[in-house]
């Protein structure tokens, strides 16, 4: 049974330093890795997606690695503000379609 | 519509009563997913849909949950004698499989409270 685990939990850092969030998966038989955010009481935002192909996907200031051998990824957001204030979650699919969450980071920058 | 929605946004019931939870997904996206998600147990899966194919209800926690998809667009989720601890925010996503590797698109969720 595939299981994602996100570490730290929770994060806090003053704004402009870069964010490092960390996804590992135990079954590196997945199709795809994505990296959602959260705001308190919405719904999720997907941010990026990574082909089980490709090693890194990237888009403005977020940059998403993928080592599928070792089954981890790595988010990174760089010079953070505090509107990047959320729970950051990802999600891998495996064969079936449906994806299987991570617990979540949650991230306070503080102004 | 330009995303995934959800009505109602917030549903609040007593236990026993039954439920309807509605997702429209985006225009053209071929499948459609429910998940939950609650503070004791996270996000999970409960159902997903792909066009005309018998749909995958392995997350399903019992048989008092079920699921349909009319013309292969709108859905509904029901839930017959609900029960406490079946409070959570429930998620409904959309995509279009095949393309760009699946990335699914989620709706702003319905929050269900059962007192």
């Amino acid at each position: 049974k595939q299981e994602v685990t996100q570490i730290p939990a929770a994060l806090s850092v003053p704004e402009g330093e870069n964010l490092v969030l960390n996804c590992s998966f135990t079954d590196s038989a997945i199709y795809n890795l994505q990296w959602f955010r959260q705001d308190p009481g919405k719904g999720l935002t997907s941010l990026l997606l990574i082909q089980s192909s490709q090693r890194e996907q990237t888009s403005g200031r977020l940059n998403a690695s993928l080592d599928k051998s070792s089954g981890r990824s790595t988010l990174y957001i760089a010079a953070s503000q505090p509107g990047d204030s959320a729970t950051y979650l990802c999600a891998v699919e495996a064969a079936g379609n449906k994806l299987t969450f991570g617990g979540g980071t949650r991230v306070l920058v503080k102004p | 519509g330009a995303g995934v929605s959800q009505s109602p946004s917030n549903k609040v019931t007593e236990k026993g009563k039954d439920v309807e939870l509605r997702c429209d997904p985006i225009s053209g996206h071929t499948a459609l997913y429910w998940y939950r998600q609650s503070l004791g147990q996270g996000l999970e899966f409960l159902i997903y849909f792909q066009g005309n194919s018998a749909p995958d209800k392995s997350g399903l926690p019992s048989d008092r949950f079920s699921a349909e998809r009319t013309g292969g667009s709108v859905s509904t989720l029901t839930i017959q004698r609900t029960q406490q601890e079946d409070s959570a925010v429930y998620l409904c996503a959309s995509s279009l499989v095949g393309t760009r590797g699946n990335e699914q698109f989620f709706g702003p969720g319905t929050r269900l409270t059962v007192l």
